[in-house]
């Protein structure tokens, strides 16, 4: 069966360090995978995309890998700050030709000052 | 507007009513989508509308939900005869290429 599968456990980690979220997926072929922030109440926010052809992208002190060999999405914040407290979803789109996102269930991060 | 927008931001209901979600997105997006979220869940697609192609209904759970959307502008999720499994916050995105924007969701509860 296809699944996306996000660590359900938060995350804790001190200001000032590297947060890395993981997202492994099964049975798709993602043609694109991008990673979302959503708070509590509030509905989800995009932040980066990545293709099926690149290793890495980076936006500010953001920065997301994409191996399709492992069929895994590591989302990586560095000098974490506690404003990056949220939960974070990684979706992806499979390259048949359907546009619709399939999401994670997402990582909940904690950012201790 | 500026943002997706959508209407009621919450709703309580009896079991066996028929509810309306509406949501505005943003002007020019042509894609839009609706999702359901579930408390501490992830989010479950339920139908993507885009242009004036027919519709995806792939992920809608049962009859008892349907949507629709005229042109590029509003679109309105209807679930008839309500269950308390229905309860959840339904979110709305809309979308021209790549990243979706979405709205604040409609929390609906069925009691």
């Amino acid at each position: 069966s296809q699944k996306i599968e996000q660590n359900s456990e938060a995350l804790n980690i001190q200001e000032g360090k590297t947060a890395t979220l993981t997202c492994n997926y099964t049975n798709y072929s993602p043609a694109y995978l991008q990673w979302y922030r959503q708070d509590p109440g509030r509905g989800p926010v995009f932040l980066l995309l990545i293709r099926e052809n690149e290793k890495e992208k980076r936006k500010e002190r953001l920065k997301v890998t994409f191996d399709t060999t492992l069929k895994q999405s590591l989302f990586h914040i560095t000098a974490s700050q506690p404003a990056d407290s949220a939960t974070y979803l990684c979706a992806l789109v499979e390259d048949t030709g359907r546009r619709a996102l399939t999401f994670g269930s997402g990582t909940r991060l904690q950012v201790q000052p | 507007g500026a943002g997706v927008s959508q209407s009621p931001s919450n709703k309580v209901t009896e079991k066996g009513k028929d509810v309306e979600l509406r949501c505005d997105p943003i002007s020019g997006h042509t894609a839009l989508y609706w999702y359901r979220q579930r408390l501490g869940q992830g989010l479950e697609f339920l139908i993507y509308f885009q242009g004036n192609s027919a519709p995806d209904k792939s992920g809608l759970p049962s009859d008892r939900f349907s949507a629709e959307r005229t042109g590029e502008s509003v679109s309105t999720l209807t679930i008839q005869r309500t269950q308390q499994e229905d309860s959840a916050v339904y979110l709305c995105a809309s979308s021209t290429t790549y990243g979706y924007t979405f709205g604040s969701g409609t929390r609906l509860t069925v009691v």
